[in-house]
């Protein structure tokens, strides 16, 4: 158990809808980053957030937001979904906002969009 | 450009015997950091080993090391004494300079033989 959780677990939803998705850090971490792992494209970073702010930016559509509350949780919000959104969506946290510091892997929230 | 590269998409071995998995990286910035990662089929990323690029040494974690070869700009993970649990995928990612997310590479999987 890594210390970071997501919900939900799995997720089936239909194209055009939105869905969100949550992360807890690990006790003590600051930092947030989402990935999207899907069978074509691999494993992906989408987003970072330090502290309650956006860090540093990958591959994220127009379509897909994120947030990190005053709590340090994390949300991705998914919207107008696509067939090709299906995905895993892992979380990871870390001490630190960069540098040496590992990064810990959520359980992450399987997206099936029919 | 690929900056991580996994070039063995399967890869068998023996219980009991030791596997070497290939990690190559492109990077032109001086200060970075290499991962591995492991999947299992039940799709949680695991945290197995890191090594910064002024580590002067290989990083070790118990059965896992990391054979750091600079000049070739190779990270290949050893794993000794295979265990058939050590049967699953396995990333190598990269950090480059300060920043936080992680480049993976497409993975290989390891099937581990009674």
């Amino acid at each position: 158990d890594s210390g970071v959780t997501q919900t939900p677990k799995h997720l089936i939803t239909a194209t055009g809808q939105r869905v969100t998705l949550r992360c807890s850090p690990r006790s003590g971490d600051l930092s947030v980053y989402w990935y999207q792992q899907s069978l074509d494209q691999g494993l992906q970073f989408l987003i970072q957030y330090y502290n309650g702010e956006e860090r540093a930016k990958g591959n994220i559509l127009e379509r897909f937001s994120a947030q990190q509350f005053p709590d340090l949780h994390s949300e991705l919000n998914l919207s107008s979904l696509e067939l090709g959104d299906s995905a895993l969506y892992f979380c990871a946290s870390s001490v630190a906002g960069g540098g040496i510091y590992e990064q810990y892997f959520g359980p992450g929230t399987r997206l099936t969009v029919t | 450009a690929q900056k991580i590269t996994q070039t063995q998409p399967g890869m068998f071995v023996q219980e009991k015997e030791a596997v070497t998995l290939d990690c190559t990286y492109d990077t032109s910035d001086p200060s970075y950091g290499l991962f591995w990662y492991k999947q299992p089929s039940s799709g949680e990323m695991i945290f197995l080993i890191y090594q910064g690029s002024y580590d002067q040494q290989n990083a070790t974690e118990g059965r896992y090391s990391l054979n750091f070869q600079k000049a070739r700009k190779s990270a290949n993970l050893v794993i000794s004494a295979s265990q058939l649990g050590d049967s699953a995928m396995y990333f190598c990612a990269m950090r480059e300079g300060q920043g936080g997310k992680l480049i993976f590479g497409q993975g290989t999987e390891l099937s581990v033989k009674p």
